[in-house]
């Protein structure tokens, strides 16, 4: 069964970058029909798409974080991460990387398998 | 961006009610539209995709349905590990958005 597991500090300073990744165990990036995705859930709150991407297309990010955000895969290492730049205290949050199911003849995308979810404060 | 709004966001039932819970959507969005369960501490659970169609392996007292900008979740009889927060999240264009959470507590 598909197991994703989130990796990286648990703590960052103002104006830096957070930096997650997402190792895939017992599945593969490569796989044609998902895309891989981050969202997050600042403490107490509801939660927010962050972006997704296919292992050989182009990132689709939320506008809101857009100018901020890098999303990639790594195919060899079977892992994709997260780059999250010049942070402020508004993003400390959990953050989950997720794989996005891509529906064929059903309508949509569904986020079907979650990683546990890593919590990340911002703050010096 | 598209707005999801679910309501109540909070409920207190008991065991073995009946429940169910609405997510509208601020413009059409077809049948584009998945629910989750999230328990505290917890990951988030997919429960049902495109509007009504379930998971595999989620109990069939969970059930979903409605189209366009108005869905329901319905729980046919609550178990008591059914008391968690849910979401509905919109994937019928970027960004996906989720509703604000419903949190269902026991009575």
């Amino acid at each position: 069964q598909l197991q994703l597991q989130e990796s990286g500090p648990d703590l960052v300073k103002p104006s830096e970058t957070l930096s997650l990744t997402c190792t895939v165990s017992d599945g593969s990036v490569t796989s044609i029909s998902h895309y891989w995705g981050w969202i997050r859930q600042p403490p107490g709150k509801g939660l927010e798409w962050i972006g997704s991407i296919y292992y050989s297309g182009s990132p689709s990010y939320n506008p809101s974080l857009k100018s901020r955000v890098t999303i990639s895969v790594d195919r060899s290492k079977n892992q994709f991460s997260l780059r999250l730049r010049t942070v402020t205290a508004a993003d400390t949050a959990v953050y989950y990387c997720a794989r996005e199911y891509k529906g064929i003849g059903v309508p949509g995308t569904w986020l079907d398998s979650w990683g546990q979810g890593t919590l990340v404060a911002v703050s010096s | 961006d598209i707005q999801m709004t679910q309501s109540p966001s909070s409920l207190s039932a008991s065991v073995g009610d009946r429940v169910t819970i609405t997510c509208r959507a601020s413009e059409s969005i077809s049948r584009y539209l998945n629910w989750y369960l999230q328990k505290p501490g917890k990951a988030p659970k997919l429960l049902i995709f495109a509007a009504s169609t379930l998971q595999s392996g989620v109990p069939s007292r969970f059930s979903g349905s409605g189209s366009g900008t108005d869905f329901t979740l319905t729980i046919s009889s609550l178990q008591p590990e059914d008391f968690a927060t849910y979401f509905c999240q919109q994937s019928y264009s970027t960004p996906y958005t989720f509703g604000q959470g419903t949190k269902l507590e026991i009575k």
